[in-house]
């Protein structure tokens, strides 16, 4: 059975910290999805990392995928308190299943003013 | 990117009626799903909603009780039957992804309250 495990699932932190959240999944997987979702809204897409060694950026946030380590972590460099919500990692194209993508847990992240 | 809508935003359902939920995507896309989320949870995959033929459901799931409708590459539809407190849940439409899209985008979400 495919496992998605984020961690840590709560996280507060001080603005201009620097902090990762990681995900680790337990199966071959060609696709890993970084969500943001707020309070009471829908899913947000960030990144979709398709390739080992694959990294991206888009303001504070930086995602990477280690296919061989099955990791992908989303760090936040000096973080503000609009970068506050929860986030999702997700993992596709999984058991030839090209439609099919899991969910981990999610990490609560609070970012203190 | 994709936008989605979804119809209603909300609704409050007496137990055993059922509920239909439509999903409108703004672009022809290949793959359409249906998830589930409890307040607080993460969200967990129903169905893969295929373009004229029969849904293809996860486990814990079944046609009976949530029959699903995609008449064309746009449009899909979750019916939720004969409800319970149980299903009260967001339900969320969601669209593209897999190795054609490989980004998938999420509609709002239906908030359902069933008394």
């Amino acid at each position: 059975e495919l496992k998605v495990e984020q961690n840590p699932l709560f996280l507060s932190m001080q603005e201009g910290k620097n902090y990762t959240i990681y995900c680790n999944y337990s199966t071959t997987s060609d696709r890993l999805y970084w969500y943001r979702q707020d309070p009471g809204k829908s899913l947000e897409s960030l990144f979709v990392l398709l390739s080992n060694g694959a990294v991206k950026q888009e303001g504070r946030l930086m995602a990477s995928l280690d296919t061989k380590a099955r990791l992908s972590t989303l760090h936040i460099t000096a973080a503000v308190h609009d970068l506050s919500a929860t986030y999702f990692c997700a993992v596709g194209g999984i058991m030839n299943r090209d439609d099919k993508i899991i969910f981990g847990k999610g990490t609560r992240l609070h970012i203190l003013p | 990117s994709a936008v989605i809508s979804q119809k209603p935003s909300r609704d409050i359902c007496q137990r055993g009626t059922s509920l239909t939920i439509q999903c409108q995507v703004d672009s022809q896309v290949t793959m359409m799903f249906w998830y589930r989320q409890q307040p607080g949870q993460s969200l967990t995959l129903i169905a893969t909603a295929n373009q004229g033929s029969e849904a293809t459901y996860e486990s814990g799931f079944v046609i009976d009780k949530f029959p699903i409708s995609r008449p064309n590459l746009t449009f899909s539809t979750l019916t939720v039957s004969n409800m319970s407190p149980e299903d009260s849940s967001i339900y969320l439409c969601s669209a593209g992804g897999g190795r054609i899209d490989n980004e998938q985008f999420f509609g709002p979400g239906t908030r359902l309250t069933v008394l």
